[in-house]
């Protein structure tokens, strides 16, 4: 149980064009998923919670117009990078938190989604 | 500013000895510690939490925590080359809510055969 997968895992683009990320929980819901960014060699990133039916909260430096989430049910939290730029490729990679009920009070990762930028 | 500290490695151990990862950290209101385990390319996965003092096991692994010290640790007894990995120690910063997650940047362990 405490599945949450991402798609797409991998993906490549231009410089300027925009890319959306889904982060679903399978088999439980979640009010609240996050989304991180890994850089090489480098630890994991908050950069932005995302609260069901409300306004995500992004950390000090990530731009919220750049890096657009929308989490639109209990499952689905998306991350949209716009425009992006050679210097956004990285690995980025969200989490869930189950509801009180439906599990243990931990983060469940998704399998991340690696973002190349040409 | 919360932070978390490891050494970066690699640790070095030889196949069947016991390899022993630390973590410091700053925030002394920091109530829950996790380390994940990282293969390359990879999510980092789960292997413990630990709330309280003192030591808590699961298998090959011991997590220990010590809140006057501000420092977390995690024992691998009988370490195999498919532990191999970096090891992330977490901690839940409880802010507001929320339970964001602050990352170490991680500990790279080789286990050689």
């Amino acid at each position: 149980g405490a599945v949450v997968s991402q798609h797409p895992s991998r993906v490549i683009c231009k410089s300027g064009t925009s890319v959306k990320i889904e982060c679903r929980s399978l088999d439980f819901q979640a009010t609240t998923m996050f989304w991180y960014r890994q850089f090489p060699k480098q630890s994991l990133m908050l950069m932005a919670t995302s609260n069901e039916g409300s306004k995500a909260t992004y950390e000090q430096g990530v731009e919220k117009d750049k890096f657009l989430i929308n989490h639109a049910s209990l499952t689905l939290s998306t991350l949209t990078v716009t425009s992006a730029h050679p210097e956004d490729s990285s690995f980025y990679i969200c989490s869930a938190v189950p509801v009180p009920g439906q599990g243990t009070d931990t983060q469940y990762f998704g399998p991340g989604t690696r973002l190349t930028v040409l | 500013q919360k932070e978390v500290e490891q050494n970066s490695g690699p640790l070095s151990v030889p196949e069947g000895a016991i390899a022993s990862l630390n973590c410091t950290y700053s925030d002394r209101v920091s109530q829950s510690f996790f380390w994940y385990r990282q293969y390359s390319g990879k999510s980092p996965e789960l292997i413990m939490s630990i709330y309280s003092n003192g030591d808590k096991e699961d298998g090959r692994f011991t997590a220990q925590l010590n809140k006057a010290s501000q420092y977390v640790s995690l024992l691998i007894r009988d370490s195999q080359p498919s532990d191999s990995a970096t090891y992330l120690c977490a901690l839940d910063t409880m802010d507001t809510g929320r339970r964001a997650l602050t990352f170490g940047s991680g500990t790279r362990l080789q286990v050689q055969p």
